[in-house]
């Protein structure tokens, strides 16, 4: 199958810096990308979707000026979370779809954020 | 909004034995449904993906079905080992370009 890579796999931040995730599609071009966030012992969330070219559309709740999505290119997005605190300690994971791939959804190996 | 829910949160069975994962979601309008396995601390790997027009999946140990109309899926595991070992995960979409909804997962451990 297609391949998302994720990066960085782990970071730890200071409370109030601000962390970039990077998504990549490397054999693919995702025309849309997804971002969730899974706390401990709880699923996936989706918290935005982002198309390429165009603003990320963000799910109720999730802030859109502290949870920053670009997706300038077609094979990759970006989510920086900005001025971070302990409570976005958590598992970001990104996905990625085309057309060109099917139906089936891609996944990053995704990044553990962890803020102290 | 589209609910996904696993059964059981927690399963532990002695190696070699069958085994079954319920996934039920509220909604049937759904396009595709794709299980996933994930490992402590990691990503998801992609099991088996099931369009809605499918009744069922097969991939070696694996057997997924899908019943639309009563918005219910299982996984079957035949002879686990201790490497299948993981969370298991279904998901639910409305089409290639909408997001998942990811059930609650079932913690799947194989003793040896």
């Amino acid at each position: 199958g297609a391949v998302v890579s994720q990066h960085p796999s782990w970071v730890i931040c200071k409370s109030g810096t601000s962390v970039k995730i990077e998504c990549r599609s490397l054999d693919f071009q995702a025309t849309t990308m997804f971002w969730y966030r899974q706390f401990p012992k709880q699923s996936l969330m989706l918290m935005a979707t982002s198309n390429e070219g165009s603003k990320a559309t963000y799910e109720q709740g999730v802030e859109k000026d502290k949870f920053l999505i670009n997706h300038a290119s077609l094979t990759l997005s970006t989510l920086t979370v900005t001025s971070a605190h302990p409570e976005d300690s958590s598992f970001y994971i990104c996905s990625a779809r085309s057309l060109g791939q099917g139906v089936e959804a891609f996944f990053g190996q995704g990044t553990r954020l962890t803020v102290v | 909004k589209q609910e996904v829910t696993q059964i059981p949160a927690a399963l532990s069975v002695p190696e070699g034995e069958n085994l079954v994962l319920n996934c039920s979601f509220t909604d049937s309008a759904i396009y595709n449904l794709q299980w996933f396995r994930q490992d402590p601390g990691k990503g998801l790997t992609s099991l088996l993906l099931i369009q809605s027009s499918q009744r069922e999946q097969t991939s070696g140990r694996l057997n997924a079905s899908l019943d639309k109309s009563s918005g219910r899926s299982t996984l079957y595991i035949a002879a686990s080992q201790p490497g299948d070992s993981a969370t298991y995960l279904c998901a639910v979409s409305r089409g290639t370009g909408n997001q998942f909804y990811f059930g609650t997962g079932t913690s799947l451990t194989v003793i040896p």
